[in-house]
């Protein structure tokens, strides 16, 4: 079955400093791919996604490249505010399963320090 | 900007009564689901729905059932409450049907349900 495997957390990182968020993945035929950001006592919203191999999403400031050779799909940030801090989810959406069901990561807490 | 609306956002209840958690969208998604986040943050899909008259039960075995009357109303209800309960309830919806698999996912803020 399709599966997604992020890092585990808590990410710690100072202001201004490089983030890198680890995803893989094991899917049928060619997922969709996603990056979801959740900040304390919210739901999750989409921060970015990538449909085919090669798209590279990017939304404020953080990116991720689809990568079928390697199925991963990295978050990266290059210079993190605190405000950043949140948990960042991972998931797939399989062309296997039409009516559109989601594989989520089990998240990964980035903590940002002044 | 929120176009999925769950209510309440916090609620706390004794063991065996009935409760109804609210979910409604307006922005004509045919797909409808519930997740139920534990304080690990994981995601457990417990129902979704890919139309009126539509539901099915997810990946996690839940007591909760839900119902789907309307397009844009996905309730959740719990007949008899436990602490077992206690988590956060998230609502979703997504494209239309038929539409690619590549419609993200809108998220509700979430209703955190404590069982005493």
């Amino acid at each position: 079955g399709n599966s997604v495997t992020q890092m585990e957390g808590p990410v710690t990182l100072s202001e201004e400093a490089f983030l890198t968020i680890n995803c893989t993945y094991t899917a049928t035929g060619y997922p969709s791919l996603f990056w979801y950001v959740q900040y304390p006592g919210e739901g999750l919203q989409l921060l970015l996604k990538a449909t085919k191999a090669d798209d590279k999403g990017s939304n404020k400031g953080f990116e991720a490249t689809y990568r079928k050779e390697t199925t991963s799909f990295h978050l990266e940030k290059g210079s993190v505010q605190v405000s950043d801090s949140a948990v960042y989810f991972c998931a797939l959406s399989s062309p296997a399963d039409s009516w559109g069901k989601f594989q989520f990561g089990a998240g990964t807490q980035v903590v940002v320090t002044p | 900007e929120a176009d999925i609306y769950q209510t309440p956002r916090y609620l706390v209840i004794g063991t065996g009564k009935k409760i109804t958690l609210e979910c409604s969208q307006t922005m004509g998604h045919d797909k409808m689901y519930w997740y139920q986040q534990d304080p690990g943050m994981e995601l457990h899909l417990i129902h979704y729905s890919y139309g009126v008259n539509s539901t099915e039960k997810g990946d996690l075995s839940s007591e909760s059932t839900v119902s789907r009357i309307r397009t844009e109303h996905f309730p959740l209800t719990l007949e008899s409450a436990r602490p077992s309960h206690t988590s956060q309830y998230l609502c979703a919806s997504s494209g239309k049907w038929g539409n690619s698999y590549n419609s993200p996912l809108h998220f509700g803020n979430g209703t955190r349900l404590t069982v005493t």
